[in-house]
């Protein structure tokens, strides 16, 4: 079974620019997961769809941050414009149903100069 | 606010001996636990979770852990480490099939 997958692994990209990562999920998940995580620290949920909605993006920072996920599958997420601040890992994940066990992907790190 | 605790952040331990690594949440209510690990290079796996029963767990590769609701806590243990399981650790809570929250992870250096 296929795992999880995500693209580019690796960004650099200066401040001010725009970027966006991919996500795949594991085929059947219904429940996708963006998290962000900070060196020394824990994933942090960005948004959290079950199929194509979104239904958990309190975390969000909407004045920069954009997802969607179209058709209930693959997922978008985009910064616009990407500031200093941003440099992390942005993990990827999905599951069967909102309260099981998460699959990860390897995660975009993204280093914005 | 929700939390999970991680007491410790680095751990250094030799080979064979013996692993507790500590877990608190705060929320009152149900709770679905999880043990996650990242060895070098790879991604985040699962290693045991609870959602009921017998809160004394097993998971993958000799790794358990006890799930004590009055504490507040779900700490994994493993009798005897090797150097494979050299790794970060994360634990996460689940609150009510809502939100998943991950503490801060703890990270394990075994000595061959």
């Amino acid at each position: 079974e296929a795992g999880v997958v995500q693209s580019p692994r690796y960004k650099i990209i200066e401040k001010k620019q725009p970027v966006a990562f991919w996500c795949n999920p594991i085929s059947g998940h219904n429940t996708l997961y963006w998290y962000l995580q900070n060196l020394g620290q824990g994933p942090e949920l960005l948004i959290r769809y079950e199929n194509e909605e979104a239904v958990d993006d309190s975390q969000l920072p909407k004045d920069r941050f954009s997802a969607e996920r179209l058709k209930g599958v693959d997922s978008t997420l985009k910064i616009q414009p990407a500031e200093l601040g941003d440099s992390a890992v942005y993990l990827c994940a999905s599951s069967l149903g909102r309260n099981n066990e998460q699959f990860f992907g390897p995660g975009t790190r993204l280093t914005v100069l | 606010a929700q939390s999970v605790s991680q007491h410790n952040h680095h751990v250094i331990l030799s080979e064979a001996a013996s692993l507790e690594l500590g877990c608190n949440y705060s929320y009152g209510g149900t709770v679905n636990l999880f043990w996650y690990v990242q060895y070098p290079g790879q991604h985040l796996q699962l290693l045991l979770k609870y959602f009921s029963g017998d809160p004394l767990v097993k998971g993958i590769k000799g790794f358990e852990a006890e799930f004590i609701k009055s504490k507040f806590s779900f700490n994994l243990r493993k009798p005897s480490v090797q150097w494979s399981d050299t790794a970060e650790y994360f634990c996460a809570v689940n609150t009510g099939g809502f939100k998943t929250i991950f503490g801060a992870g703890t990270r394990l250096f075994v000595k061959a």
